[in-house]
């Protein structure tokens, strides 16, 4: 079984450019997560989907960040314009269960490590 | 808010000891609790899970969780060398909104 796939793996910009990064979950995965991990802490949650629908996107900087899952599958988070503080490693993960079950085994994909100059 | 707590370390720890892991939470509603293996420049990897309170083994791991006192713990026994790397602690609340929330992680050293 093929993991969740993710590009590109490294990104290198200006500060106020524009990036977008791709995921491909498990096949069959319904649920998707993107995360953001800032050197030194754990994984933050920026937004979750279920299917191409949004269960949370309280964390996500709606100003600059912006996501979607086209179709259910696929799914892209844009970062329009980038800052500093954005230097972080972008985590992909995907879930066979759906939202509100017992428990929620996650599986992520190798990220984009992100650098803004 | 919910907080995840761990120890940053480094933990040292010598080569075939047991390594105990820390972790509490403050979100007395969680549900399950997960404990993630990540390589310098890799991404997390799923070791163990647990949602009950107890033991849970699963080869040289044991997860311990104690809901009462919002605690969870990770013991690795005969470490190795191999074992090096950062241990994060992840917690999940339920309900439809259901990310995870991670402490900080760990960084374990097995000093061969």
């Amino acid at each position: 079984e093929a993991g969740v796939a993710q590009s590109p793996r490294y990104k290198i910009i200006e500060k106020r450019q524009s990036v977008a990064f791709w995921c491909n979950p498990i096949s069959g995965h319904a649920t998707l997560y993107w995360y953001q991990q800032i050197l030194g802490q754990g994984p933050k949650l920026l937004i979750q989907f279920q299917n191409n629908g949004v269960v949370d996107d309280s964390q996500l900087p709606k100003d600059r960040f912006s996501a979607e899952r086209l179709k259910g599958v696929d799914s892209t988070l844009k970062i329009q314009p980038a800052k500093l503080e954005d230097s972080a490693v972008y985590l992909c993960a995907s879930s066979p269960r759906l939202a509100g079950g017992t428990y929620n085994e996650q599986f992520f994909g190798p990220g984009t490590r992100l650098t803004v100059l | 808010q919910k907080e995840v707590e761990q120890n940053s370390g480094p933990l040292s720890v010598p080569e075939g000891a047991i390594a105990s892991l820390n972790c509490t939470y403050s979100d007395r509603g969680s549900q399950s609790f997960f404990w993630y293996r990540q390589y310098s420049g890799k991404s997390p990897e799923l070791i163990m899970f647990i949602y009950s309170n107890g033991d849970k083994e699963d080869g040289r791991f044991t997860a311990q969780l104690n809901k009462a006192s919002q605690y969870v713990s990770l013991l690795i026994r005969d470490s190795q060398p191999s074992d090096s790397a950062t241990y994060l602690c992840a917690v999940y609340s339920g309900g439809g909104a259901d990310g995870l929330t991670f402490g900080k992680g760990t960084h374990l050293i097995i000093q061969p």
